[in-house]
């Protein structure tokens, strides 16, 4: 697997709290991504970013943010969670060039907005 | 912006058989078709992939054609066993994009 790292795997959280996902690689890739994959629905794109605090939405980005500061990390932000938005989290990574589409997936997170 | 249907949602064959799952896409200018597995609680790895200007790729008992005019492409499984069955997913990823977009995915059941 390629070098990347969800954190944490598992969360509980209360609806309306503030919810912070990390995502970090240690490949040096250009590309990162943020996916939620709900049963019937398949991977749906969130955000994802082509660069150091370069990032844009994906088609279900609304109640998300995102931010990247340095390369190897991409932090996905529920700025109050709802029960919409239990689903399970996967970070994607592309590298640079004429592969910059084959993407690679982290172990994900499942979370669960109560 | 590109729409990627896939079919069917689930399959099930007995081992030793063919498996075959097709997607299809709406925009002519996505050149990239991957295929992903995701086993039960783990990541979707990434399996098989072709680009546009090649119609057929294989990689020992899988195999993915594509057919540019129809906008369709397939995944094909042969001699199918246990350990095949899992959740497949196509994607399509549009000419001069990094970005994918996912079919919603295929669950594939095979018997012993």
């Amino acid at each position: 697997d390629a070098g990347i790292t969800q954190s944490p795997r598992h969360k509980v959280t209360e609806t309306g709290t503030p919810v912070t996902l990390r995502c970090h690689q240690t490949e040096n890739h250009r590309y990162m991504y943020w996916y939620r994959q709900d049963p019937g629905h398949g991977l749906r794109l969130i955000h994802y970013s082509y660069g150091v605090k370069d990032t844009d939405k994906g088609e279900v980005s609304d109640g998300y943010s995102v931010s990247r500061s340095k390369t190897e990390d991409f932090l996905l932000t529920l700025e109050s969670a709802t029960s919409s938005q239990t689903s399970v989290y996967f970070c994607a990574i592309s590298e640079e060039g004429k592969f910059r589409n084959e993407q690679f997936f982290g172990p994900g997170t499942r979370l669960t907005v109560l | 912006g590109e729409n990627v249907e896939q079919h069917p949602s689930t399959l099930s064959v007995q081992e030793g058989d063919s498996a075959v799952i097709k997607c299809t896409y709406s925009d002519s200018a996505s050149n990239y078709f991957p295929w992903y597995k995701q086993e039960l609680g783990k990541r979707p790895q990434l399996i098989i992939d072709i680009r546009s200007n090649v119609g057929e790729k294989k990689d020992q008992r899988i195999a993915v054609t594509l057919n540019k005019t129809a906008k369709h492409f397939s995944l094909h499984i042969t001699e199918t066993q246990p350990e095949d069955s899992a959740v497949y997913f196509c994607a399509a990823g549009p000419r001069g994009s990094e970005k994918l977009v996912f079919g919603k995915g295929t669950k594939l059941t095979v018997n012993p």
